[in-house]
C-alpha cells in the first residue's frame, strides 16, 4: 500500500463551525505533514509530526490544531476559520523527517488533498 | 525571500520532443532535491530526486541534473507525452531544516499532440 488517503475530499464550513480533516497512511512512515496550498502557489508547510510528536509548527494560527493519534493517522482540527483559510489542504508522509536513516529521507508522499471552503 | 525559484511559469513543447524544466536555489545548505508533478485537484506526485553527492539521476524518461556550483537543477523529460501535461514543482531540503521541503513556484508544462 503506497497511498496516503485524505477525507473528506471537499468541505464547506462556516466561520463558527468545528470540523476535522483526516489523513491515513499504511506505509510504515514515521513522519507526517500538513500543507496548505492556495491556487497557483506551491504547497506551504504547516506542521510536521515525527514519531507521533509535533516537531515543526510553522507559526500556524491556533484555529488550526493538529493531532497524531497513532503512527498511521493524522488529523487537523479546524475551528473559527476565516474565509482566507479556504485552500487545498494536503497531507504527506515520509520514512522519517531527520534523514539519519540515510534513505530518501525527504521523499514525501502526498494525499489527494481536501478542498476547504470557508464561508 | 524565495529560496527555490522556478523562473518559467509555463512551458509548451511538442509531443516526442524534450521538455526541460529549470530550478534555481539560493541556500547552499540544501542537499536533497526533488521534483513533483501535480494535476489539478490532486496532491503532488513524487517523480524523481537527487542527492547533492550526485550530479545526475535517471529514471526512465525522466532525468534530473544538478549543478551545485551554479545552484541549479533541471528536469529533462524525453520523449514528452501529452499525459505529462501538469504543473511541475521543484523542492529542496537540507539536513539543517529537518522535515521541511521548500517548494518552487511551479512550472506548467503543456505537451501538444
Amino acid at each position: 500500500d503506497t497511498e496516503v488517503t485524505q477525507t473528506p475530499k471537499h468541505l464547506v464550513m462556516g466561520m463558527t463551525n468545528k470540523k476535522s480533516l483526516k489523513c491515513e497512511q499504511h506505509m510504515g512512515h514515521r513522519a507526517m505533514y500538513w500543507y496548505k496550498q492556495k491556487a497557483k502557489k506551491p504547497p506551504e508547510l504547516m506542521f510536521v509530526y515525527s514519531y507521533e510528536k509535533l516537531s515543526i509548527n510553522e507559526s500556524v494560527p491556533s484555529r488550526f490544531s493538529p493531532e497524531c493519534p497513532n503512527s498511521s493517522l493524522l488529523n487537523l482540527h479546524l475551528h473559527a476559520l476565516q474565509p482566507e483559510d479556504s485552500a487545498l489542504y494536503l497531507c504527506a508522509s515520509s520514512q522519517e523527517s531527520s534523514g539519519l536513516a540515510g534513505l530518501s529521507y525527504n521523499e514525501q508522499f502526498f494525499g489527494p488533498g481536501t478542498r476547504l471552503t470557508v464561508l | 525571500d524565495q529560496q527555490v525559484k522556478q523562473n518559467s511559469p509555463s512551458l509548451s513543447v511538442q509531443e516526442g520532443r524534450i521538455s526541460i524544466l529549470n530550478c534555481d536555489y539560493t541556500n547552499s545548505m540544501f542537499d536533497y532535491f526533488l521534483w513533483y508533478k501535480k494535476y489539478p485537484a490532486e496532491g503532488p506526485t513524487f517523480l524523481i530526486s537527487i542527492s547533492s553527492i550526485k550530479d545526475k539521476n535517471e529514471d526512465g524518461r525522466f532525468t534530473v541534473f544538478l549543478n551545485k556550483s551554479a545552484k541549479h537543477l533541471s528536469l529533462h523529460i524525453v520523449p514528452s507525452q501529452p499525459g505529462d501535461s501538469a504543473v511541475y514543482f521543484c523542492a529542496a531540503s537540507g539536513s539543517s531544516n529537518t522535515g521541511k521541503l521548500i517548494f518552487g513556484q511551479g512550472t506548467t508544462l503543456q505537451v501538444k499532440p
